[in-house]
């Protein structure tokens, strides 16, 4: 299958602080991907979706000002926490659709765990 | 988008079968079945996808009778490393809709 990767894997920041994730897809071109995240125990929730060339679609109760998503190109998408805050430590996962026969198929990346302090 | 009901947990031991049923009574048209593997601390993993009747492939076997508003997940001869959470998604992948993550099964296989 298609591979979707993340980078940072992790990352530990101070309060106040805004971290950076990218999410690439490695082997294909992909107009949209998508950002989650998941907190313990808990399934994966959609927060929005990022379109190449064009604003994200936020989520209802997701900060679109405190999320900023940018998908600059066909296989890379940045989700930027900003002045991040305890409660905003989780998981975050982002994924990307890849067009098979008769249908399309999204693939995860690997997650990356930010923990604020 | 159609709403997944998936058995909270379910328990197996090695070397069995396990099928993994997914209730989608308000499935669309032209929505399909996929079904996801996660461990934990990692990103959820494809397992198979389909729109009809079985589709098989060298993990699992997905099958899907003709009101398509159920689906089943065969894993066969499971092993300790099959321990992870199931998700089954519905959805239009054609139009390009996401998927929305109901709250999957959680499988343990013991030995």
């Amino acid at each position: 299958g298609a591979v979707v990767s993340q980078h940072p894997s992790w990352v530990i920041c101070k309060s106040g602080t805004s971290v950076k994730i990218e999410c690439r897809s490695l082997d294909f071109q992909a107009t949209t991907m998508f950002w989650y995240r998941q907190f313990p125990k808990q399934s994966l929730m959609l927060m929005a979706t990022s379109n190449e060339g064009s604003k994200a679609t936020y989520e209802q109760g997701v900060e679109k000002d405190k999320f900023l998503i940018n998908h600059a190109s066909l296989t890379l998408s940045t989700l930027t926490v900003t002045s991040a805050h305890p409660e905003d430590s989780s998981f975050y996962i982002c994924s990307a659709r890849v067009r098979t026969s008769g249908s399309q198929t999204q693939y995860f990346g690997p997650g990356t765990r930010l923990l604020v302090l | 988008l159609a709403k997944t009901t998936q058995p909270i947990s379910m328990d197996s031991y090695e070397g069995q079968e396990v099928n993994i049923t997914c209730s989608h009574n308000n499935i669309a048209t032209n929505d399909y079945i996929t079904w996801y593997q996660q461990f934990p601390s990692q990103g959820p993993r494809f397992i198979i996808q389909g729109y009809k009747t079985k589709v098989t492939n060298e993990v699992a076997s997905l099958f899907i009778p003709a009101d398509r508003k159920s689906s089943t997940l065969s894993l066969p001869r499971v092993s300790l490393s099959d321990t992870a959470v199931y998700y089954c998604l519905v959805g239009d992948n054609n139009a390009g809709n996401m998927l929305t993550f109901g709250g999957g099964t959680r499988l343990m296989v013991k030995p």
